[in-house]
């Protein structure tokens, strides 16, 4: 079963940013997209982007531009997002998540999820 | 960006009850990129379906979904206790950005 491990809660400021990490298996990191999926308080799933550990090509949501940054660790096979200028609107679970398609074309589907990180976003 | 427009926003149904959920696309999506999944309070969402008809590994047959274009069907036929939960439509076309329905609350009656 494959176990993708996140960092721990987070409070920010208004302001901040946020770096968020997400461990994944090390026998297939270069073979899965890995995406960033967000989820405020009692609402639904907001797609942030994704990073293809292999070359480190991101796509991220249009509302994201210039504040999502994502990036590999291929020594410690751990992926990591930042998101800066926090608002308070940015309050919400982070997950990370992949799929389990060897194709990369259909790896927009997500498998397994890690466990979530809480940004919490406040004065 | 492809809107996903499900309905209803919820359903409250008794368990052996047949549900059946939909997610209507902006633009037509190839069915290959359209996706379920159920998610649980206080869990990570799970995939059910993937390819628009496929079901993932460990799901029960009875979740089955269907649809082409801008028209995708879930249905989950003898509810289960544990079937009661949130629903959501995803598209993953690679040409666009990804994209999630609003939500289907199924409900217990």
């Amino acid at each position: 079963q494959v176990q993708l491990v996140q960092s721990a809660t987070e409070v920010k400021k208004p302001g901040d940013s946020v770096r968020l990490s997400c461990e994944a298996p090390g026998d297939t990191f270069t073979n899965h997209l890995i995406h960033w999926v967000r989820q405020a308080p009692g609402q639904g799933l907001q797609w942030v982007g994704s990073i293809d550990p292999l070359g480190g090509h991101t796509e991220n949501a249009e509302r994201f531009q210039g504040r999502v940054s994502m990036t590999t660790d291929t020594s410690t096979t751990t992926v990591y997002m930042e998101l800066s200028n926090l608002i308070p609107e940015d309050t919400a679970v982070y997950y990370c998540a992949r799929s389990d398609s060897v194709l990369r074309f259909l790896q927009g589907y997500l498998y397994f999820w890690g466990q979530g990180s809480l940004v919490t976003v406040s004065s | 960006e492809i809107v996903l427009l499900q309905s209803p926003d919820a359903l409250s149904l008794s368990p052996g009850e047949s549900a059946t959920l939909s997610c209507r696309a902006s633009q037509s999506i190839s069915s290959t990129y359209l996706a379920w999944y159920q998610q649980r309070p206080g869990q990570a969402p799970r995939v059910l379906i993937y390819g628009a008809s496929s079901r993932a590994t460990g799901v029960p047959d009875r979740f089955s979904a269907s649809g082409t274009g801008t028209d995708f069907t879930l249905t989950i036929s003898s509810l289960e206790p544990e079937d009661f939960a949130v629903y959501y439509c995803q598209q993953y076309s690679k040409s666009v950005s990804i994209t999630f329905g609003q939500g289907t609350r199924l409900d217990i009656k």
